[in-house]
């Protein structure tokens, strides 16, 4: 079993639609990252949380340490949102273990 | 926001050859620099971490003496790919910080490697 699991795995939405995307981990942590990596292959730092909510425009994102669960939000979804959406850890060790990413498709 | 930038974008080299990638920090000063790498349809995977002015230290079953970082400067961190093989060749991004783990990481657009 991974250390930081992603579902869904693919993700296809309608423009418009409310989009949540789910991290569990395994391991104790430091920080939980949210990252968006567009077809070129370039990534962005979405959000970096370590407890509570973060809210960046029409993206919010949630963390439950007690859970070990992290939630991505996306809401009026775009067809300009169409990335993979990939959840990453720091473990208390320091070390950083990704995701396998859930690839989202928003359709016009 | 803060912007990472990495040369070259694309590079094919012949086997046996090294190649030596940039990754600069343009408008923040990076303590800290991040080198990964991501297969065809992979997820990325942490190579090594870079502090300026120190040794990196490198994930495990990455090989130092192939996977050379230098992180000379607070804006400047190179890896370098010695005797480069086809199973080299791969996506590689670099990301920096202003600090450690707790920090914001800013991501480099990638270079993509082709060893033929």
């Amino acid at each position: 079993k991974n250390e930081v699991e992603q579902s869904p795995q693919n993700l296809t939405a309608q423009e418009g639609e409310f989009i949540t995307i789910n991290c569990s981990y395994s391991v104790g942590i430091s920080a939980l990252h949210w990252l968006q990596q567009h077809p070129g292959g370039g990534i962005v730092s979405l959000f970096m949380l370590s407890s509570g909510k973060k809210k960046h425009g029409r993206l919010i994102a949630t963390i439950n340490i007690q859970e070990k669960h992290s939630s991505l939000h996306i809401t009026a979804s775009h067809p300009r949102d169409s990335a993979v959406y990939i959840c990453a850890v720091w473990g208390s060790q320091g070390n950083l273990i990704f995701g396998k990413g859930t690839k989202l498709s928003v359709k016009p | 926001g803060a912007v990472v930038s990495q040369h070259p974008s694309r590079v094919i080299c012949k086997s046996g050859t090294s190649v030596k990638i940039e990754c600069r920090s343009l408008d923040f000063q990076a303590t800290t620099m991040f080198w990964y790498r991501q297969f065809p349809k992979k997820s990325l995977m942490l190579m090594a971490t870079s502090n300026e002015g120190s040794k990196a230290t490198y994930e495990q079953g990455v090989e130092k003496d192939k996977f050379l970082i230098n992180h000379a400067s607070l804006t400047l961190s190179t890896l370098t790919v010695t005797s480069a093989h086809p199973e080299d060749s791969s996506f590689y991004i670099c990301s920096a910080s202003r600090g450690g783990p707790m920090y914001e990481q800013y991501f480099g657009p990638g270079t993509r490697l082709t060893v033929t």
